[in-house]
Parts: structure tokens; sequence; C-alpha cells
């Protein structure tokens, strides 16, 4: 079982529609949780941290957390064609030292 | 420019020679780390230093790589004798607290990246 799984798409949503983004993870010690975005050929950018259990808003994002599930999802509403790009779960946390464990990432295809 | 540097952004290296990537972390921040990431591969974690210290090595392969982060100057990263199988995207990323606090402190942060080729 990989340490952070995602789906790896790709996920094709229309322009306007909600993207939603799912991720796993299987150190039940992980307390810190990240959501970034990747344009190819470009580095990751931080898009939201989430630390507690439940959802945290941040603009057209929201993240999802609920750790007994070990599960972390991102909802992006009104999705814009610029939101295509592959996105990133991370998950650190004390069982895992001072790792960062990143998943391989979901494409997603935002369509005009 | 407030933000992380990472330079070169590209470098050619010839089987058998040495690469140095350097990182500039962003101002305030003490923490650096380090991850390689293969063409449509994710990032791999390599290994995170403090000022002065390697704090988890556990993602560095166990020869021909090192790193360092000293008192003054940027953190360097070190490959030796590079092989064909060196050939990706090294990224850095700083972050303000500790890696393991349950904190905004630990959000990490990205330079452009080093793209090396080793031909």
């Amino acid at each position: 079982q990989k340490e952070v799984e995602q789906n790896s798409g790709p996920l094709s949503v229309p322009e306007g529609a909600i993207a939603s983004l799912n991720c796993t993870y299987s150190d039940r010690g992980s307390q810190s949780f990240f959501w970034y975005r990747q344009y190819s050929g470009k580095s990751p950018e931080l898009i939201m941290s989430i630390y507690s259990n439940g959802d945290k808003e941040d603009g057209r994002f929201t993240a999802q957390l609920n750790k007994a599930s070990q599960y972390v999802s991102l909802l992006i509403r009104d999705s814009q064609p610029s939101d295509s790009a592959t996105y990133l779960c991370a998950v650190n946390g004390p069982t895992g030292g001072f790792k960062t464990i990143f998943g391989a990432g979901t494409r997603l295809f935002v369509k005009a | 420019n407030a933000g992380v540097m990472q330079n070169p952004r590209h470098l050619v290296r010839r089987r058998g020679q040495e690469a140095r990537l350097r990182c500039s972390p962003m101002k305030g921040h003490s923490h650096v780390y380090w991850y390689r990431q293969l063409p449509e591969e994710g990032l791999k974690f390599m290994v995170y230093l403090q000022k002065e210290n390697i704090i988890d090595e556990s993602g560095m392969p166990k020869e021909r790589f090192s790193a360092e982060f000293p008192k003054e100057g940027p953190s360097i990263l070190r490959i030796q004798q590079v092989v064909r199988g060196d050939s990706a995207a090294y990224f850095c990323a700083s972050s303000r607290g500790q890696g393991r606090t349950k904190s905004l402190n630990n959000e990490q942060f990205f330079g452009p990246g080093t793209r090396l080729t080793v031909l």
C-alpha cells in the first residue's frame, strides 16, 4: 500500500463545475495535510493546509479532512480552464518523522 | 524576490562529473527540504536540513549524494559521479518551522527547481 494514494486521473470537468480530488494516507499518526498545484514544467504551489477534522475554505477551494477514514479531499468550485494542472496531496506526521510524503498527483482538465 | 531561489535552473553534466545545486530559502525560513521528481512521477523526499544540521536524510541515496546547509550561504545538494538515472528535476522547499509541528509554520514553499540532464 502506498503511503499517500491519489487517483492519477485525468479528471475532466466542464468549466463552472465542481472538481473533487481525493487522497488517502496510510500513516494514522499523520498530523499535517497539504494540497499543492503543479503546472507542467513548473514547481509545486501551495494551495491549502489542513490540520483538524472538518472543512477549511479559502476562496474557491475547500479542503476536507477525515482522520478516522484517513482521507483528505480538495473541492474546487466554479472550475476554470486555468485550474487545469496536477494536484498533489502531501502528508506528514510524527510517525513519519520529518518527511513530507507526496502522492503521485491527480491531473485535472477543465474544459472551456 | 522574497521567494525560494534555486540555481542553476538548468544544468547539463556528462556521466562521471559532479553536479552542485543551490537553494536559498525564503526570508525568515530556516528549514530546507530537497525533493527529486522524475518525469511523470511524484515528488520524492530526499533530505531535510536546518542551519548546519542534517535532520533527516532518509530519502537520500547512500552513495554519491550529499547535502549541506552552512551557517552562511545557500543549501547545497551535491551529486558526485553523475549517471543518466540522476536526470530529474530537483526542487528545494523551505519552511519557517519544524516539519512535525501542527501549524502553519510547517508549510513548505517551493523554489523553481533545477533541471539536471546527464548526457
